[in-house]
């Protein structure tokens, strides 16, 4: 069975000190790792996507990389705007179009 | 930026009856997509939408769930007889192209309560 799972559940951070958020997936044939930012009462909003072992994305303070079994999402210097849910979904071989979530990193920045 | 417009926001209704959940996708995008999130869960994929017909679908989009593009801009799941569990975020998504990693725009979602 497909499998995302994240860690931490939830992870305080004072403002300008950096963390990284794990996911690790259990998926047969992964086609491609997904983040998503939610904010409270919204639906999940795109970050990146990632295809293979090796590969890294980055937009503002967020870098993206993954491996054979996880990814990473790391947050350099987080401001109080960055606090949301931070989800990661795989997408496996075995389907076109649906996507297997974790349930989600809820980070907190304090300023 | 263009966006998903899901209506209503909320949603309450008895055990039994049956509702319908809108959404308007992003109007140059060919396929569509139906999630939901119980309280406290992981947000869990229903069914996919391309050209008129489910090309997708899970184990919990059985016979009591069903999807129609009554015209060009609408995409509508109607769930029959709702049980308590049906309670949930139910999230609509679509996508520009068939590409198996194409990213997703969800929708702020619709909040169904059972009662």
């Amino acid at each position: 069975e497909d499998q995302v799972t994240q860690s931490p559940e939830a992870l305080r951070l004072q403002e300008g000190e950096s963390s990284s958020l794990n996911c690790s997936y259990t998926v047969s044939g992964l086609r491609g790792l997904f983040w998503y930012r939610q904010d409270p009462g919204k639906g999940p909003e795109f970050l990146f996507t990632l295809y293979s072992a090796g590969e890294e994305k980055e937009k503002e303070r967020l870098k993206a990389t993954l491996t054979k079994k996880e990814s990473f999402l790391h947050i350099t210097a987080p401001k109080p705007e960055d606090s949301a849910t931070y989800l990661c979904a795989a997408s496996p071989s075995g389907s076109a179009r649906q996507l297997t979530f974790g349930s989600g990193t809820q980070l907190t920045v304090l300023p | 930026e263009p966006e998903v417009t899901q209506t209503p926001s909320h949603q309450v209704t008895q055990m039994g009856q049956e509702v319908i959940l809108r959404c308007v996708p992003i109007s140059n995008h060919l396929y569509f997509y139906w999630y939901r999130q119980i309280l406290g869960q992981k947000v869990e994929f229903l069914v996919s939408f391309y050209n008129n017909e489910i090309s997708e679908k899970s184990e919990i989009f059985d016979d009591q769930f069903s999807v129609e593009r009554p015209d060009g801009s609408n995409f509508t799941l109607k769930i029959r007889s709702t049980k308590l569990e049906d309670s949930a975020m139910y999230f609509c998504a679509s996508s520009s192209r068939g590409a198996t990693n194409e990213k997703l725009f969800f929708g702020s979602g619709t909040q169904l309560s059972v009662l």
